[in-house]
This record gives structure tokens, C-alpha cells and sequence, in this order.
């Protein structure tokens, strides 16, 4: 079974630009988290999808949003950037079915964004 | 809020030599997860606890569910530079939101 995908690998934006992430999970798993890494401040949870609606959220401003198709695919969008912005954004997927609150996580390997 | 105190935060050991780290919380967890990152990639998980007192291994790997539930601790046997990396834990409560530690850094000189 393939893992998580997610692209693109690196990306190299500007101040006040805007980006888009894309995030594939595992076959059969419909909840999506994302996560931005940077160092010194760990995992800090941006937001979780299932069934294409947010289920829960993050500290983050309105800048950072994302959304999930029906496939379970899902997109996490950050407009104006900003350089405090550069991180590694991790996708992580878990089966997230009705009455499942199992916490098994499966990470991709991530989107690191420069933001110059 | 829930918080998880990861500890040590780097850790730089000789080849052949134990580690062990632990995670300690505020709050009861239902689950514990270890993960590990290496560099460039996404967290790998590693083990997953579900019972307190519960003792797993993986390999050279193993790892505790305290009998508190608030907090856990891995250990890794004879290191090789292949464990060098970021480990991280992570506590559940029973609505499945995870809690991720702070990381612990490990470097491993041949």
C-alpha cells in the first residue's frame, strides 16, 4: 500500500506570494492533518480534514487554510507569505472513520518552503 | 492546554551505548506513540502503546506505557548510526487528538 505523497518536495516563494500544497493519503484514509515543523518549536498542528470538512484546527492565522476533496485528497493554502513562514509542512493521514479515534498517524515526507 | 514534556532535548552518544528518553504530561493519555524523524523526511512511527504498564519492543527499540498514563519512556539498545535522527512522542486522549513532545535530538559517533 502506497504512503503519504506529497508535492511538490521543495519550494521557494517571496514575501507576500502565495502557495499551495498537496497532500495524497494512504488508500482508505480519510482524515488528513497538517503540521509545520520548524526548528525549535517541534509539530505544531495547523488543521484536520475528514469528509472534505475541517474537523479541527490549530493556533494559526486566517492566512493558513486548506481544504479536502472528495478522494480525500487535500490541498493547504498560505497566502501572503511571510519569512517566518519557511518550515517544513508535513501531511499525515489516519482512517478517521466514524467511531475510530484511533491516533495512528502516517507522515509524509513533507514540503519544505523557503519563503525569501 | 495539554502539554508533553520530552526529555532529554539531545542526546550525543557513542556507538554501542543504551539510550533512553521519556515523555512526561499534565494529563492522562489513553495512547502513546513514538516516532522518528530523520533528516529531511517525515516522523516514522515506531511504537504504539494502548495499556498502562504496557511494555512493547521493535527490534532494539522498546518502549513503556507509564502505569500513571501520564508518561512513557523509549529505550534503545546498542545505538548505530543508523538511530541518528529526532524522536518524537506523542500522547491520545480518547477523542484521538494527539499531543506531539518537543523532540529529542540523537547523534551517534561511530
Amino acid at each position: 500500500k502506497a504512503g503519504v505523497t506529497q508535492t511538490p518536495r521543495y519550494l521557494i516563494k517571496t514575501r507576500g506570494q502565495q502557495v499551495t500544497l498537496s497532500c495524497s493519503p494512504i488508500s482508505g484514509h480519510r482524515s488528513v492533518s497538517w503540521y509545520q515543523q520548524t526548528p525549535g518549536q517541534g509539530l505544531q498542528f495547523l488543521f484536520e480534514y475528514f469528509s472534505e470538512t475541517q474537523r479541527n484546527k490549530g493556533n494559526f492565522p486566517g492566512r493558513f487554510s486548506g481544504r479536502q476533496f472528495s478522494n480525500s485528497r487535500s490541498e493547504m493554502n498560505v497566502s501572503t507569505l511571510e519569512l517566518g513562514d519557511s518550515a517544513l509542512y508535513l501531511c499525515a493521514s489516519r482512517k478517521g472513520l466514524a467511531g475510530d479515534h484511533s491516533p495512528l498517524l502516517f507522515f509524509g515526507p513533507g514540503t519544505r518552503l523557503t519563503v525569501l | 492546554g495539554q502539554q508533553l514534556n520530552q526529555s532529554p532535548q539531545s542526546m550525543f552518544i557513542q556507538e554501542g551505548e543504551d539510550v533512553s528518553m521519556n515523555c512526561t504530561s499534565s494529563s492522562i493519555f489513553n495512547t502513546w506513540l513514538w516516532y522518528k524523524q530523520d533528516p529531511g523526511e517525515g516522523p516514522v512511527l515506531l511504537i504504539a502503546l494502548y495499556k498502562a504498564g504496557e511494555l512493547t519492543s521493535n527490534g532494539r527499540l522498546t518502549a513503556q506505557f507509564g502505569i500513571t498514563r501520564k508518561d512513557s519512556f523509549l529505550n534503545i539498545s546498542a545505538s548505530i548510526p543508523s538511530d541518528v535522527g529526532i524522536y518524537f512522542c506523542a500522547g491520545s486522549s480518547n477523542t484521538g487528538k494527539l499531543i506531539f513532545g518537543q523532540g529529542t535530538t540523537l547523534q551517534v559517533k561511530p
